[in-house]
C-alpha cells in the first residue's frame, strides 16, 4: 500500500489555528480524505480534495498539491471538542489506504 | 437511515474460539470494507468487497474470511482465535466516487 505520514501528536490552544499535514505517494491517487475520530469512537468525514486547492467546511478547511503529494487540514477556532485524532486516507482504486493518525489535543 | 450497523459491539474470545462480525449497510452502496485498529494505531485494512460475490484480501489479511452473498452484508469470519487478532474492528462501505461511512466498532479480545 501506499506510504502516508503525518505527524503523531499536536498541541494547540482554544481559539487557535492548527494546520495538520499529510504526506503520500502520488501514484495511484485517486482522492485524499481527511476524518475525524474521538476516542473510542468510529471515524467520522470531514473533508476530501480530489483536486488541487483548498476546499472550505465551516470550521474546517483541507488544501490538496497534487504535484507535491501534500495536504492538510486547517482547524479554525479550536474548541475543546475538536481534541480528537484526524486521519488522513488516501483513496487509491477503490481502496482506501490510512495514515497513522495524528492526535490533537485542545487546551483551553 | 441505519448507515452501517456492526454487531456485536463487544466480545471476549478464548484462543481457538470461532466467531463471525456481522456488518449490514441500507445506502446501496457496492463497497464494503473490513478494517482493524490497534490501539494508538490507524487503520489496516483487512477485506474489501467491490460488489456481491467479489472479495479481495487488504493488507493484513491472515486468519480472517469474508463473505459478500448480498449487496448489504459483508460478515467477517476469524476460525480460530489468536491473541493477536485482539483489536477494534471496523466494517464501511462506500458508493462510487463517495467517502467511507463506518460502522460503530467491534472491539473484540482474546484470551
Amino acid at each position: 500500500g501506499q506510504n502516508i505520514d503525518q505527524p503523531t501528536e499536536m498541541t494547540a490552544t482554544e481559539g487557535a489555528i492548527v494546520q495538520i499535514n499529510c504526506t503520500y505517494q502520488t501514484s495511484g491517487f485517486n482522492g485524499l480524505f481527511w476524518y475525524q475520530q474521538h476516542a473510542g469512537e468510529a471515524p467520522t468525514f470531514l473533508s476530501y480534495n480530489v483536486l488541487d486547492g483548498l476546499e472550505e467546511k465551516g470550521r474546517f478547511s483541507s488544501f490538496l498539491s497534487r504535484s507535491k503529494g501534500y495536504s492538510y487540514l486547517l482547524l479554525k477556532e479550536l474548541q475543546m471538542k475538536d481534541s480528537a485524532s484526524y486521519l488522513c486516507a488516501q483513496r487509491e482504486g477503490q481502496n482506501f489506504v490510512f495514515g497513522p493518525g495524528t492526535r490533537l489535543s485542545v487546551l483551553p | 437511515n441505519a448507515g452501517v450497523t456492526q454487531t456485536p459491539k463487544f466480545r471476549i474470545l478464548k484462543i481457538g474460539q470461532s466467531m463471525t462480525l456481522q456488518c449490514a449497510q441500507d445506502m446501496n452502496h457496492n463497497y464494503m470494507y473490513w478494517y482493524r485498529q490497534d490501539p494508538g494505531m490507524g487503520l489496516k485494512l483487512i477485506y474489501y468487497s467491490v460488489g456481491a460475490g467479489i472479495t479481495d484480501k487488504g493488507e493484513v489479511p491472515n486468519g480472517y474470511n469474508v463473505s459478500r452473498s448480498t449487496t448489504e452484508d459483508f460478515p467477517l469470519r476469524l476460525e480460530l482465535a489468536a491473541p493477536s487478532q485482539t483489536s477494534v474492528y471496523f466494517c464501511a462501505s462506500s458508493g462510487a466516487g463517495s467517502p467511507l461511512h463506518f460502522g460503530n466498532g467491534t472491539r473484540l479480545t482474546v484470551t
